[in-house]
C-alpha cells in the first residue's frame, strides 16, 4: 500500500522560510519513473503545482515560483523535503505531497496535506 | 506554459448525466494525457480519470473522460448523478517539465 505524509510547520512568520517533509512508504524513488511533486491549495482555492523530484534526481519547479522553492529527497530515508523561501501571508495554503509514476501520468496518491498559514 | 479552463460550477439533479469541460489554451489536448480528479470537502485530491479515459478500481462506471481535438477540450462525464458526488473536480496535464491543473469545477447535485 502507497501511502505519503506531510510534516512541517503549521504557522510561519512573514519573510521566513518554510520547510515541509514528505514521508512515504511503499514505493521507491530509486525506481525509474518514480517521481514525487508538492501541490498546495489556498482555503476555498484551486489546486497549484510546485514541484517535482524524479528518481533520478532531476527537479522542475512552478516557473512563478521557482525562485523560492528547493526540493530534494533522501531515498534512504524515503523522504522529499520542499523549502519555501520568503513566505508571505498568500502563501498561506494546503500543502500536498503526492506520488507520480511516470511525467504523463496522475498524481496517486495524495498525502493527507498540511495546512501552513504564514502570519505575524 | 498552457493553461486549462473549467467552468466554475455546474448543477444537476440525481439520476441525471452531467459534462465538465477543459479546454487547454495552447498546444494540443492530445500531446499529453488529462487526469480528473474529485475532491470532497476537506480531504485530498483522489483520481477518477487517469490517461484521458481510464477509471481506477474502485471508481464507478457512471464515471467516464473523453478528449476532443476538435475543441482542443477534455471531458468528464458522470452519468446517474449521485448526491455523494457532490465535490468539487479538478483537470490535470502535463507538457514540458511543467504541471497545470484547471481552477476547479464545483458540482452541485440538487
Amino acid at each position: 500500500q502507497v501511502t505519503l505524509r506531510e510534516s512541517g510547520p503549521a504557522l510561519v512568520k512573514p519573510t521566513q522560510t518554510l520547510t515541509l517533509t514528505c514521508t512515504f512508504s511503499g514505493f521507491s524513488l530509486s525506481t525509474s519513473g518514480m517521481c514525487v511533486s508538492w501541490i498546495r491549495q489556498p482555503p476555498g482555492k484551486a489546486l497549484e503545482w510546485l514541484a517535482l523530484i524524479d528518481w533520478d534526481d532531476d527537479k522542475y519547479y512552478s516557473t512563478s515560483l521557482k525562485t523560492r522553492l528547493t526540493i530534494s529527497k533522501d531515498t534512504s530515508k524515503n523522504q522529499v523535503v520542499l523549502t519555501m523561501t520568503n513566505m508571505d501571508p498568500v502563501d498561506t495554503a494546503t500543502y500536498y505531497c503526492a506520488r507520480i509514476t511516470h511525467y504523463d501520468k496522475a498524481f496517486d496518491p495524495w498525502g493527507q496535506g498540511t495546512l501552513v498559514t504564514v502570519s505575524s | 506554459n498552457f493553461m486549462l479552463t473549467q467552468p466554475h460550477s455546474v448543477s444537476e439533479s440525481p439520476g441525471k448525466t452531467v459534462t465538465i469541460s477543459c479546454t487547454r489554451s495552447s498546444g494540443s489536448i492530445a500531446s499529453n494525457y488529462v487526469q480528473w480528479y474529485q475532491q470532497r470537502p476537506g480531504s485530498a485530491p483522489t483520481t477518477v480519470i487517469y490517461e484521458d479515459n481510464q477509471r481506477p478500481s474502485g471508481v464507478p462506471d457512471r464515471f467516464s473522460g473523453s478528449i476532443d481535438s476538435s475543441s482542443n477540450s477534455a471531458s468528464l462525464t458522470i452519468s446517474g448523478l449521485k448526491t455523494e458526488d457532490e465535490a468539487d473536480y479538478y483537470c490535470q496535464s502535463y507538457d514540458s517539465s511543467n504541471w497545470v491543473f484547471g481552477g476547479g469545477t464545483k458540482l452541485t447535485v440538487l
